[in-house]
């Protein structure tokens, strides 16, 4: 069984579609992240929630909208997709709240292009 | 915000000994350093994680200085499977959250 599967594994579409990731933990973790990782290959954390309560909120764009119907769930929703948005997008989970011993668990991505 | 330097790339042979150095001169006394690798078309694998001694497990040894300004993660003998690329991280709390921030990494290659 995959612990963090994430789909779709690649997504292309057109600039100003809305589209939606999905992204499920089955290691009975309360914590999960989505990341960006762009052309140049720099991983960083866009989200985080635990216990479906939103803990970390970067500098992102307010067309991204993460949502986690429950602890085993974030999904991240675009709305009004540009170019820029093209990128490999991780979700990853931990057990506990973020902190300086946690280990992450990752997936194995969705390569999103926007056309 | 990464605040670990690490040399771009390094080679080395399959069943040798491998150093992978990194440089974290800014280290804080309550900071982790962790390891990551991310093989090609994968996310990124935790590795290891240390705060001042040394520490082994089944994938790898991190060697941390005595300073902690330092420190190393070894793989013991390489595989052609260990080609990737490998984060040294430092977890402590930025702006009120304790975040996963990634460098540039190393790109480790492994020849036969």
């Amino acid at each position: 069984d995959t612990a963090v599967s994430q789909t779709p594994k690649y997504l292309v579409t057109q600039m100003g579609n809305d589209k939606s990731i999905k992204c499920e933990q089955n290691l009975g973790h309360d914590t999960m992240y989505w990341y960006k990782q762009d052309s140049k290959k720099f991983l960083k954390i866009m989200f985080s929630y635990n216990n479906k309560e939103l803990i970390i909120n970067e500098t992102v764009p307010n067309r991204f909208s993460p949502k986690s119907p429950d602890k085993a769930h974030l999904n991240l929703h675009i709305n009004s997709l540009e170019l820029g948005d093209s990128a490999v997008y991780f979700c990853a989970s931990s057990f506990g709240l973020p902190a300086t011993n946690e280990k992450l668990f990752f997936g194995s991505g969705t390569q999103l292009s926007v056309l | 915000d990464a605040k670990t330097t690490q040399p771009n790339s390094m080679e080395s042979n399959e069943e040798e000994p491998v150093h992978l150095p990194c440089n974290h001169s800014t280290i804080s006394g309550t900071d982790y350093i962790h390891w990551y690798r991310q093989l090609p078309s994968q996310g990124p694998e935790y590795v290891i994680h240390g705060l001042t001694s040394n520490v082994n497990n089944r994938m790898a040894s991190l060697a941390i200085a005595e300073d902690r300004k330092s420190s190393t993660l070894i793989l013991h003998r390489a595989t052609l499977r260990d080609a990737a690329v490998y984060y040294c991280i430092l977890r402590g709390l930025i702006q009120g959250a304790q975040k996963l921030v990634f460098g540039q990494g190393t790109r480790l290659t492994i020849n036969p």
